[in-house]
């Protein structure tokens, strides 16, 4: 079966740093993707990891560990337009990415 | 730029009468798939294309269906849509290849209403 859990809901302040933790219990595992999705609007890809390590990109990074099944992203120095849900995804297909999705993480920023 | 497009936006339609959902991308990408997300809910694969081949998830129930006449057209129809089929469907299109690193690009979807 495949379990993905994230927070539901986070708060943080404008120029904060804040973490969004992904687990993963998937009967396959080729890569773990991390999408922004506002109100109402498709997904936007951030970030892709499919080795252990940190991925940075900017204000956006990602870290992996495979051994835990265990993701997060970060996203420094926030601004007001990075209030969105945050959607942690694997893919346990081959080479054509077949993706299931967490329920995702509603961040609210804040002044 | 538009890359992967969906018609229309919002659509209803009434209870039972099939109802369908365009998608359409210029990214030239093989493969397609469609995504069936309920509010506060995770993005729920129905189906996807890998060319013309066709893959059904198994839990998709047998009132979704789905054509791709060529490789930028690709078509979600809804038999005989019922109440808990009102969700936003999310069209995306990846590029399939040696890796498995190349990410979906999604449409901004259509809100289905069911009266």
């Amino acid at each position: 079966g495949q379990n993905i859990d994230q927070p539901t809901e986070m708060t943080a302040t404008e120029g904060a740093i804040v973490q969004i933790n992904c687990t993963y219990q998937t009967s396959g595992f080729n890569g773990l993707f991390w999408y922004q999705q506002h109100a109402g609007e498709a997904p936007t890809f951030l970030s892709y990891n499919v080795l252990d390590g940190l991925e940075e990109k900017g204000r956006f990074s990602s870290f992996l560990s495979r051994s835990k099944g265990y993701s997060y992203l970060l996203l420094k120095e926030l601004q007001m337009k990075d209030s969105a849900s945050y959607l942690c995804a694997v893919n346990s297909g081959g080479t054509a990415s077949k993706l299931t999705f967490g329920t995702g993480t509603r961040l609210q920023v804040t002044l | 730029d538009a890359m992967v497009i969906q018609n229309p936006r919002y659509q209803v339609t009434q209870f039972g009468k099939p109802v369908t959902l365009s998608c359409s991308q210029t990214l030239n990408h093989n493969v397609m798939y469609w995504y069936q997300q309920k509010s506060s809910q995770a993005p729920k694969l129905l189906f996807h294309y890998y060319d013309k081949d066709f893959n059904n998830e198994a839990d998709t129930p047998d009132n979704f269906q789905s054509r791709r006449p060529n490789t930028s057209f690709c078509f979600l129809d809804i038999r005989s849509p019922g109440l808990g089929d009102a969700a936003m469907y999310l069209c995306a299109t990846s590029r399939r290849g040696r890796v498995s690193n190349q990410p979906q690009h999604f449409g901004d979807g259509t809100r289905l209403s069911i009266l």
